[in-house]
């Protein structure tokens, strides 16, 4: 069965600094992978997805993460995160036999001065 | 381009009652899943619906069902509600969902 990891419950970062946000996953074949955002009281916002071809996918509000097939990770990152950055972030993969997005446990941001 | 619109977007109950919770999604996409949020559990897949046939179902109770219309709107139902039903239920469409699925700002409902 599919699964998702994100090692990291709780990140804080200093406005302007970078941020990595880790992301593991367990999947049979070759996986597709999502990025979601949530604010606090809101659904969640679709940052990035990987399907196939480069393994760096660029996303909305200056977001990017790298695909490691031999690391099973797909990390999240930005170069200088904002105060409006701060969020719950989700990592899912998609398994094509159920329709289903398998999250993970999500991580988050906290941005400090 | 309209988004994902979910109703009501709070909701009390009182345990032992049903709810109904709706889903307007974007126009265009005919696949229609639900999600439960909760903070013990994370986000928990409840089903998915593609041109008015529940394709796929989670690992939820008889309880919990829905359907989906002509017009891809989508119901979901939980009948005899119970504490632990208390939760952000979580609305997303697309063409298919391998392309991302687009979420509504969700329904909480709390039971009492």
């Amino acid at each position: 069965a599919q699964s998702v990891t994100q090692p990291d419950i709780h990140i804080t970062v200093s406005e302007g600094a970078s941020l990595e946000l880790r992301c593991n996953y367990s999947y049979g074949a070759t996986p597709y992978l999502f990025w979601y955002v949530q604010s606090p009281g809101q659904g969640l916002q679709l940052l990035l997805k990987y399907f196939s071809g480069d393994t760096l996918v660029q996303g909305i509000k200056g977001f990017e993460a790298e695909f490691k097939r031999s690391q099973s990770s797909f990390n999240l990152r930005k170069p200088s995160v904002h105060w409006s950055d701060a969020a719950e972030y989700f990592c899912a993969v998609f398994n094509f036999g159920n329709e289903k997005l398998t999250f993970g446990t999500g991580t988050r941001l906290t941005i400090i001065p | 381009k309209a988004g994902v619109t979910q109703t009501p977007r709070y909701l009390i109950k009182t345990r032992g009652q049903q709810v109904t919770l709706s889903c307007s999604p974007i126009s265009g996409h005919r696949s229609v899943s639900w999600y439960q949020q909760t903070p013990g559990q994370g986000l928990q897949f409840l089903f998915e619906y593609f041109s008015e046939t529940q394709r796929n179902k989670g690992n939820f109770p008889g309880r919990f069902s829905g359907r989906q219309f002509s017009n891809s709107r989508s119901e979901m139902n939980v009948s005899t509600l119970e504490l632990g039903d208390s939760a952000l239920y979580l609305c997303a469409s697309g063409p298919q969902g391998l392309y991302g699925y687009t979420f509504g700002s969700g329904t909480r409902l709390t039971v009492v």
